[in-house]
């Protein structure tokens, strides 16, 4: 079966544009999240949907980054007036509710954001 | 102090040695943990659960201890093929149910 896609793969863009990067998840999973990943980095938290709840955007780092999720499936991060700093690898990862609290996540193969 | 905390390594090891990762977390509260592996400039992907009793996959094994609060990993027999990042995964039971990686354990293992 489709695993979670990403894309675009690859987007470099100059400083201060908006980007915006698309997350598909797995069929049926209610979780979605978004993180990122600088070089040699631990992946860090940036927002988290779960069904229909209001999602978690505690992990944001400051008001230029927002994201939405339509109709319980694709998901949308974007990045207004982008800086330099914003450059990293971004992951989506979906993961279905099991018993117990024992999700697994799955991982997109990300988008390599590159900011000039 | 950060909530997963992993040693960065690199553990550099021949083939067929065995080597162990540990992983400490400071919530108590949490529920489940997972390894994962990342492959450089891959994403992650899920290697084990990690269970109360410890659990065993092939060369794999699982270990988590509640009351000292941290989780392993010990590789048997190491292949040139788990070279890769090690990443601990808590998952805390709360409001939001959001997993916490660590920085990942870095594993070279050479001829």
């Amino acid at each position: 079966g489709a695993g979670v896609s990403q894309s675009p793969s690859n987007k470099v863009t100059e400083k201060g544009k908006d980007v915006e990067l698309r997350c598909d998840p797995i069929s049926g999973h209610t979780a979605l999240y978004w993180y990122r990943q600088s070089l040699g980095q631990g992946l860090e938290f940036l927002i988290y949907f779960q069904g229909n709840s209001a999602p978690d955007k505690s992990g944001l780092p400051s008001d230029r980054f927002s994201a939405e999720r339509t109709g319980g499936s694709v998901s949308t991060l974007t990045i207004q007036r982008t800086q330099q700093e914003d450059s990293a690898v971004y992951l989506c990862a979906s993961s279905g509710r099991l018993a117990g609290g024992r999700d697994t996540q799955y991982f997109g193969p990300g988008t390599r954001l590159t900011v000039l | 102090r950060k909530e997963v905390e992993q040693d960065p390594g690199p553990f550099n090891v021949p083939e067929g040695a065995t080597v162990a990762f540990n992983c400490t977390y400071s919530n108590s509260a949490s529920q489940s943990f997972f390894w994962y592996r990342q492959d450089c400039r891959k994403e992650p992907k899920l290697l084990m659960s990690v269970y109360s009793s410890g659990n065993e996959d092939g060369r794999f094994t699982a270990q988590l201890n509640r009351a000292s609060q941290y989780i392993s990993l010990l590789i048997r027999d190491s292949k040139l093929s788990d070279s890769a990042t090690y990443l601990c995964v808590v998952n805390i039971k709360g409001g939001s149910y959001i997993p916490t990686f660590g920085r990942g354990t870095s594993l070279i293992v050479h001829p």
